[in-house]
Formats: C-alpha cells, structure tokens, sequence
C-alpha cells in the first residue's frame, strides 16, 4: 500500500537558514507526491506537487523538492526561511485508484527564530 | 475566486449529541472531500463525492457518520450520537479534476470538542 513518512515531527532553523523537511514513500508504482503547508487556523495549500513529469519540482513560496526514486525520497527544501514559513507541512501521496485519494504523512511543524 | 466555504468554524457538544457541518465547494468543482483530522495526525479521508454520487466511504464510520450532498453543490456532514473520540478537524476540499493529479483546494475547517 501506499504511503509516507516524515521523519521529523518538529524542525527549528533560524530565519535567513536553509529548511529541510523530509519525507520517504512507500509504493508499488510510480507515485504522484504533495506537499501541503497548514499555518494556523488556515485550510491547508498546496506548495507543490511531482507527477512525473521532471524530478526537481518547484513550488510557491521558495519551496522545491527533489523526487529520488532511488532514496524514495521527496524532501522539501528552502534557501532561507523567513518567519513566516512557520507552519505545519504534510507530506502526501495519491493511490493508484481511478479517483484521487490522498493519503497524508503525519507532518512537520517548522519553527523559525528570529 | 472564493475558496472552499465551511461553517461552523467551532462546535463543542456532549457526548451522544448530533452534530452537522456544512460545506460550499469553489463553484463549479465536481469532486468534494471530507476528512478528519485528530490532533497531532495527518487529515483522514472520510468520504468522497463525484457530484452527487459517493465515490469512497471505506473510512466512514456509518454507524454514527453520514453526509450527502444535495445537487452535486452543497455538503453536510453529520454525526449521530458522538462520541469523544470524534474530537478532531474536520476539512472540506473540492478539486476541478478527479485525476490523481489534481489539486485539492481546502477550507478553514471546522474544530469539533466532544466533552
């Protein structure tokens, strides 16, 4: 079956440092990944998603990500925080139905210091 | 455009108590979402709706849980009788596409406390 895991439940950089928050997935065939960011008492946002399409994949904000499939890995990264990036973000992978069905890792809250 | 609109934002009731949410998908999205989400937990798809038609509701617990959607638009999620454990977000997503690739845009959510 597939799934995710964030290998961090919390991360804390400091603001103008690099960010990374990791994420493994387990799947039988060629997954789609997303990360989504939850600040509080806001609905989640899609920062970016892979669909095969290129490995280094781009997304709102400054994010990127990296899809390894060697690794099974899909790690977020950013150049330099800003205190505003400091939210929860999940890791997430679709299953190969006909429909999309998210299934979400259990996130990590990013905490940034001044 | 307007976002995924859900009320109410908060709920506290008892345990045994019903409880309804309400949620307005972006216009003209097809696919609507229900999930939970338990604190310190990644959200939980409950069900899914292809206009007015369930697609998934493997994870529903139908014992307590039910939710339509009237006219492949508006959604109400309910639950009948609570039990503490139901304490959690529940969100609301719609997405334009049913494919797996497609994003799902959500709501604010609605915070339910069972005491």
């Amino acid at each position: 079956a597939q799934s995710v895991t964030q290998l961090d439940s919390h991360v804390s950089v400091s603001e103008g440092t690099p960010v990374l928050l990791r994420c493994n997935y387990s799947s039988s065939y060629s997954p789609s990944l997303f990360w989504y960011v939850q600040h509080p008492n806001k609905g989640l946002q899609l920062l970016l998603k892979y669909t095969s399409a290129a490995t280094l994949v781009k997304g709102i904000n400054g994010f990127e990500a990296e899809f390894k499939k060697s690794e099974t890995s899909f790690h977020l990264t950013k150049p330099s925080a800003h205190m505003s990036d400091a939210a929860e973000y999940f890791c997430v992978v679709t299953l190969n139905t006909g429909f999309q069905k998210l299934v979400f890792g259990t996130g990590t809250r990013l905490l940034v210091s001044p | 455009e307007a976002g995924v609109a859900q009320s109410p934002r908060y709920k506290i009731i008892e345990k045994r108590q019903s409880v309804a949410f309400w949620c307005n998908p972006i216009s003209g999205h097809a696919t609507l979402y229900w999930y939970q989400q338990i604190l310190g937990q990644g959200p939980k798809l409950l069900i899914q709706f292809q206009n007015n038609g369930v697609v998934d509701d493997s994870q529903l617990p139908k014992d307590r849980f039910s939710a339509e959607r009237l006219k492949g638009v508006d959604s109400t999620l309910k639950i009948q009788p609570a039990k503490l454990e139901d304490s959690a977000v529940y969100l609301c997503a719609s997405s334009l596409e049913v494919g797996r690739h497609s994003e799902q845009y959500f709501g604010p959510g609605t915070r339910l406390t069972v005491t």
